[in-house]
């Protein structure tokens, strides 16, 4: 049974990187992760999206190794305004099945 | 600017009493979603459009149904809403690559349910 699993918490403080990091071993070859996030009455919002290796935007970058059975996302110099709820999720092109991880809550302190 | 847009963003109904909910979307996206997320959950997939093409969940109980009338919008019926059933409701839209590889989901800010 495919599954995502990520931490339930995290802490971090102002200006420092967060990394939160997910595991996905059943993820199939065709399969590509995507982080969102989530804040409080508001729907979730697209970060980043990846296949292999290394991804990169203007708010994240997403690491993946070879074997891909785990992804980290990467927040460089978070601020107060990024605690909020990350979700990984792994779409399965074989049936289209979403596999959402139950996300991590992520607090940033001053 | 484009986006995706829930009517009502909060909407109460009564055990058992029908309610319909409401999404459109400006991005001509070709695959609607709609999910159901209840408090410190992960959003659960109920069903989705590909185009015309319904494609429902295996566990999404019968009590819920969803129209998609054109490409721009889709609604969520629930036939005789449970106290179970209170949650916040979610639609989201992507483009796709074809079959089984869906781009980015674009959210639309939710419709919270409550039910008396």
């Amino acid at each position: 049974l495919a599954k995502t699993t990520q931490p339930i918490s995290m802490d971090s403080y102002e200006g420092q990187e967060v990394n939160i990091t997910c595991s996905h071993n059943n993820i199939a070859t065709n399969d590509y992760i995507t982080w969102y996030q989530q804040f409080p009455s508001q729907g979730p919002r697209f970060i980043i999206q990846g296949y292999k290796t290394k991804v990169t935007n203007e708010v994240a970058s997403l690491f993946i190794p070879a074997d891909r059975k785990s992804s980290t996302l990467s927040l460089p110099r978070v601020s107060l305004s990024d605690t909020a709820v990350y979700y990984c999720l792994v779409a399965m092109d074989s049936n289209y099945q979403l596999i959402w991880g139950a996300g991590t809550k992520l607090i940033i302190k001053p | 600017d484009a986006m995706v847009i829930q009517n009502p963003r909060y909407q109460v109904t009564q055990f058992g009493k029908p309610v319909t909910l409401s999404c459109s979307q400006t991005l001509n996206h070709n695959v609607m979603y709609w999910y159901q997320q209840k408090s410190s959950q992960a959003p659960k997939l109920l069903f989705h459009y590909y185009d015309k093409d319904f494609n429902n969940e295996a566990d999404t109980p019968d009590n819920f149904q969803s129209r998609r009338p054109n490409t721009s919008f889709c609604f969520l019926d629930i036939r005789s809403p449970g106290l179970g059933d209170a949650a916040m409701y979610l639609c989201a839209t992507s483009s796709s690559r074809g079959r089984g590889s869906y781009n980015e989901q674009f959210f639309g800010p939710g419709t919270r349910l409550t039910v008396l």
